[in-house]
């Protein structure tokens, strides 16, 4: 149980172009949904707290017109990134929360995307 | 103000070896959970272990355990006689309970190298 997928694994663009990352609770329905960013040989940043029905909640320092997402399930999140560029060619991880773990803070972790922009 | 720091940055071990991974943390809050998670080259994190704060009961699982002290805020993450597949990246989290929005806060995780 707790299965968590991300579509897709690893896509390239062109620079300019956007991307649409799926991330979907295949067993279970999640409230809320995480997006994190990693660049190599870092740790995860987190970028976004998705909240199903409302808007998401961005870091700071995180552009939300650049990345958009939207949660219109209980068990699918999209991040779209616009008019993407080099420097957002990263691994994008998202993650999931059970409604039934809302105490305990677990997050169940998608696969991960990995972006490259050329 | 939560933190969670990872001083190891890289870790190279040879087989057999036992290694310790460091993590401790801050926090103001008095209930809280710890979480140890493995990124292995493939990207996707696995899940290790949940601690919440007010169980210092050490914990082991097979070849894995783990020594939660509240006194010296550390978690900390031992590996009995290590194998090459245990070769990862290895974050510590913390987050505070309640409230279905709480985030994680990742530690800058640290590169464990088993060598044959």
């Amino acid at each position: 149980g707790a299965v968590v997928s991300q579509h897709p694994s690893r896509v390239i663009c062109k620079s300019g172009t956007s991307v649409k990352i799926e991330c979907r609770s295949l067993d279970f329905q999640a409230t809320t949904m995480f997006w994190y960013r990693q660049f190599p040989k870092q740790s995860l940043m987190l970028m976004a707290t998705s909240n199903e029905g409302s808007k998401a909640t961005y870091e700071q320092g995180v552009e939300k017109d650049k990345f958009l997402i939207n949660h219109a399930s209980l068990t699918l999140s999209t991040l779209t990134v616009t008019s993407a560029h080099p420097e957002d060619s990263s691994f994008y991880i998202c993650s999931a929360r059970d409604l039934g773990a809302s105490g305990t803070g677990e997050q169940y972790f998608g696969p991960g995307t990995r972006l490259t922009v050329t | 103000a939560q933190k969670v720091t990872q001083a190891q940055t890289e870790i190279s071990v040879v087989e057999k070896e036992d290694v310790t991974l460091d993590c401790v943390y801050e926090t103001r809050d008095t209930t809280y959970y710890l979480f140890w998670y493995k990124q292995p080259p493939s990207g996707e994190l696995v899940f290790l272990i949940r601690r919440n704060s007010f169980d210092e009961q050490n914990e082991i699982s097979g070849r894995y355990s783990w020594n939660f002290q509240k006194s010296t805020s550390s978690f900390n993450f031992t590996i009995t006689a290590s194998q090459v597949v245990d070769s990862a990246v290895y974050f510590c989290a913390l987050t505070f309970y309640g409230g279905a929005t709480n985030k994680l806060i990742f530690g800058t995780g640290t590169l464990l190298a088993v060598q044959p």
